[in-house]
């Protein structure tokens, strides 16, 4: 059975604090790695797709590194603000039918 | 911009009735897939579709099932909804055809109560 463990499973910052989450997912058979954002009551929406190891992508302050000989990902967010709020998920593609299995999620929390 | 939109943001529903949740998406996906999502167990996959009239389960089909007659909508229907059936529902799509390869994206939600 495919599981893909995210921790912490929530964390409260200051706004300014800079932060990271781990994803483990197994590293055989690998095909990509995602990394969603779910702000509340909105729709969880991609961040980024990682395909390759040693990958690192950027958007802004947040950023993401994969290794996926030892099967996982890391999620940066420098000088966290208030609007970054939400919870994280990472997902694994479980094979070549585009059914992902997401973990648990990370739930962030920014104090202004 | 991809859409995909989910017939009703909340619904209220009693016990035994027939529920039916529609998702319908604009970008010729061919992938669709109904999760529910819980507070404290993520997001579970109910079933997905690859094509038209194809269907799988998921992790968690009992007590649903699903339709898909044409490429562009994906049903979900409770066929005698209880109580415990009361979750958010949230549909997506996805295309192995993308750039960025299995990238999911989300209709709104539904949130359904069962009374």
């Amino acid at each position: 059975i495919l599981n893909v463990e995210q921790s912490p499973q929530s964390l409260h910052v200051q706004e300014g604090d800079s932060t990271n989450f781990t994803c483990s997912f197994p590293s055989s058979n690998f095909y990509a790695l995602h990394w969603y954002r779910w702000e509340t009551a909105k729709s969880p929406e991609a961040l980024f797709v990682m395909t390759l190891n040693g990958d690192e992508k950027k958007k802004g302050r947040i950023s993401a590194t994969l290794n996926t000989k030892e099967g996982y990902s890391y999620l940066y967010i420098k000088g966290s603000q208030p609007e970054d709020s939400a919870t994280y998920l990472c997902a694994f593609p479980s094979s070549n039918t585009g059914k992902l299995i997401f973990g648990q999620g990370t739930t962030l929390q920014v104090k202004p | 911009d991809v859409k995909v939109t989910q017939s009703s943001r909340y619904l209220v529903k009693r016990t035994g009735e027939k529920v039916f949740l529609e998702c319908v998406q604009d970008m010729d996906h061919e992938n669709m897939f109904w999760y529910r999502q819980d507070p404290g167990l993520g997001l579970r996959l109910i079933y997905f579709s690859y094509d038209v009239k194809m269907k799988e389960k998921g992790d968690i089909p009992e007590g649903y099932s699903v339709s898909r007659e044409k490429k562009e909508r994906f049903s979900l229907i409770l066929e005698s909804a209880s109580t415990n059936q009361t979750s958010m529902y949230l549909c997506a799509s996805s295309s192995p055809a993308q750039v960025r390869r299995y990238e999911q994206y989300f209709g709104p939600g539904t949130r359904l109560t069962v009374t």
